[in-house]
């Protein structure tokens, strides 16, 4: 099966400007999620979604950025604008259903450089 | 609460063995444990649910100590492909489906 994808795979942007991500999850994948992952750290959750409404974005700066699913397949990340410290890896990931129980898969991410 | 792996690097010859460890301060439901290469995306490893109950994957397994909220990944007879930053993720009791990674142990397998 088609894994996780993801585009773009690099952007180089100055700081103040707006950048946008997108995810295709896994075929028949109910749930997705974005991660910042900055150099030399583990993965931190942005946001979950279940199908196309919002689990958890307790940990997005709302100030700055956005996500989107609609129709609950694709989805979108939008930092408008940017800072230097967002700059960093972006993953997406989705799962089978929200759960403990079930793996998530990854995809390639996207690397961001604020400058 | 971000769980905490140790140890941060460990070096180890082709055929070592190996042990990383991840805790956590809160009471935990799962820990999973990803794999990730440099510059590619991380790759699920293995679950393990509260229960204390162990598994494996190649010559990798993992146990899961629920009273001391601790989990072990043991590579055993490593090899090169084993080389790459091992995450573990926790959910905890009080955060249903939220994963908590830790910050990585890097692993490098030489020959």
């Amino acid at each position: 099966e088609a894994g996780v994808a993801q585009s773009p795979r690099y952007k180089i942007i100055e700081k103040r400007q707006s950048v946008a991500f997108w995810c295709n999850p896994i075929s028949g994948h109910a749930t997705l999620y974005w991660y910042q992952q900055i150099l030399g750290q583990g993965p931190k959750l942005l946001i979950q979604f279940q199908n196309n409404g919002v689990v958890d974005d307790s940990q997005l700066p709302k100030d700055r950025f956005s996500a989107e699913r609609l129709k609950g397949v694709d989805s979108t990340l939008k930092i408008q604008p940017a800072k230097l410290e967002d700059s960093a890896v972006y993953l997406c990931a989705s799962s089978l259903i929200a759960g403990d129980d079930y793996e998530q898969y990854f995809g390639p991410g996207t690397r961001l450089t604020v400058t | 609460q971000q769980p905490v792996q140790s140890p941060q690097a460990v070096i180890l010859r082709e055929g070592e063995d190996a042990v990383i460890n991840c805790s956590s301060s809160k009471a935990l439901y799962s820990v999973h444990w990803y794999r990730q290469k440099h510059g590619e995306a991380p790759v699920f490893l293995m679950i393990l649910l509260k229960g204390g109950e162990q598994k494996g994957h190649e010559k990798i397994s993992a146990s899961f100590n629920e009273k001391k909220q601790q989990s072990s990944l043991y590579l055993t007879a490593s090899q090169l492909s084993y080389s790459g930053t091992y995450f573990c993720g926790t959910v905890s009791t009080d955060s249903w489906g939220k994963l908590q990674f830790g910050a990585g142990t890097q692993v490098v397998v030489t020959p």
